[in-house]
């Protein structure tokens, strides 16, 4: 498995702000992936954090709103722009150590509140 | 229709009671199955893992595929109280590709 961390484990925050999360992996790894669990609801993806390019985000997800970096093997970030009440949600984001590996591991989220 | 369809429950069952745990799906590409536990404010563990049809046991747990029906179970023998989490089923149609998550059954064992 691989040890993964997020900051920051929480935040509360004001309309029209934004922020950024962190992830932070303990080794390198091939594919990063942020995904959005809103209240009661499961897992969505969305976007691959890229290294060196800009990242492949899913329908329904854009980058102004949603802007990504993955600056090494190790390391990305998530910024959530110019939120809403709506963008109250946990964050998270996985790994997958090698392209061969069939498994995703999750950090243990970032939970947001937009008042 | 969702790609995949998990009741959401909640479940409550006794300890030591067998547990029985389904997603169904809509996409035949699938062919990687995983379920995740996710206690209350953490991320989602990766608890059992399986390609294509089959059963695979790992101690108490199960999962089966079935992909003639698009149907995969999870089983948890001999459920204790540190059992009780939401039960994510997962799957994805390449290795190391793109997950797609049922909504999760929040399985409560009462001791």
């Amino acid at each position: 498995s691989a040890v993964i961390s997020q900051k920051p484990s929480r935040d509360i925050c004001q309309r029209g702000t934004s922020l950024t999360i962190q992830c932070q992996v303990d080794s390198q790894v091939t594919m990063m992936f942020w995904y959005r669990q809103q209240p009661g609801q499961s897992l969505t993806l969305i976007a691959t954090a890229n290294q060196g390019s800009e990242a492949t985000y899913e329908s329904g997800f854009v980058i102004d709103k949603f802007p990504i970096s993955r600056p090494n093997l190790t390391f990305s970030t998530l910024t959530v722009s110019n939120m809403s009440p709506e963008d109250s949600s946990i964050y998270l984001c996985s790994v997958v150590r090698t392209r061969q590996s069939e498994t995703q591991y999750f950090g243990p989220g970032t939970r947001l509140l937009v008042l | 229709q969702k790609e995949v369809e998990q009741d959401p429950g909640p479940l409550s069952v006794p300890e030591g009671a067998i547990v029985s745990l389904n997603c169904t799906y809509s996409n035949s590409a699938f062919q990687y199955f995983m379920w995740y536990r996710q206690y209350s404010r953490k991320g989602p563990e990766l608890l059992m893992y399986t390609y294509s049809s089959g059963n695979k046991e790992d101690g108490r747990f199960t999962a089966q595929v079935d992909k003639s029906s698009k149907y995969i179970s999870l089983f948890i023998r001999d459920s204790q109280p540190s059992d009780s989490a939401t039960y994510l089923c997962a799957m994805s149609a390449f290795s190391a590709s793109k997950i797609i998550f049922g909504s999760g059954t929040r399985l409560s064992i009462r001791p």
